[in-house]
């Protein structure tokens, strides 16, 4: 069983702090790994991708990513209550297979 | 340009009855999936359909047919529709794009079966 793991929050951080968002996955040979975000009752949209080890910044949004320790990160700066959401991570395991984690929920408290 | 749209938004249905999820996408995409989405377990892939004629399993296809009708659409049956597939259906399609399938969502049909 392919597993994703994200702590259900929430996680509660004040308007204009960093916000820590982390992942978990089992399957070591997975290819590369997502972050989407949710807003309730909407559909998931596509923050920003990895798939080497190390950092990738996409404006306030940095992924990481350490492979050996199966670990993914989302940190986000500045963060707004706008930013209050459920995030997802997901992982492609092979081909198109996708395998989404719970999700986690956040709150920007202004 | 309405990127994936879904049909129906809401529906429900008794045990046993039947029905077909729609999807379609304008943004000439490759790739289709179906997911479910249920609280708690986030997303999980029922079928995938990489390109136009073929399609695969996912972590949940039991109780669940998919037709890949032509390149845009991708629809998703219940033949036999049970209480434990009540939850949120997605569609999505993907294409490559800077090296990875970046997935777009269709905005969910809300399915409870009683």
């Amino acid at each position: 069983q392919k597993e994703v793991e994200q702590n259900s929050g929430p996680l509660s951080v004040p308007e204009g702090a960093i916000a820590s968002l982390n992942c978990t996955y089992s399957d070591r040979g997975s290819q590369s790994f997502f972050w989407y975000r949710q807003y309730s009752g909407k559909s998931p949209e596509l923050i920003m991708f990895i798939y080497s080890n190390g950092d990738k910044e996409d404006g306030r949004f940095t992924a990481q990513l350490n492979k050996a320790s199966q670990y993914v990160s989302l940190l986000i700066r500045d963060s707004q209550p706008s930013d209050s959401a459920t995030y997802l991570c997901a992982v492609r395991v092979y081909g198109q297979n996708f395998v989404f984690g719970p999700g986690t929920r956040l709150s920007v408290l202004p | 340009n309405a990127g994936v749209t879904q049909t129906p938004k809401f529906q429900v249905l008794k045990t046993g009855q039947s029905m077909t999820l729609q999807c379609a996408q304008d943004m000439n995409h490759n790739s289709m999936y179906w997911y479910r989405q249920d609280p708690g377990m986030g997303l999980r892939l029922i079928y995938y359909s990489a390109s136009e004629g073929t399609t695969d399993k996912g972590e949940v296809p039991n109780g669940y047919n998919v037709s890949r009708l032509n390149k845009r659409e991708f629809s998703l049956r219940l033949e036999s529709a049970a209480p434990s597939q009540t939850s949120v259906y997605f569609c999505a399609s993907s294409d490559l794009a800077g090296g990875e399938y970046e997935q777009y969502f269709g905005p969910g049909t809300r399915l409870t079966v009683t």
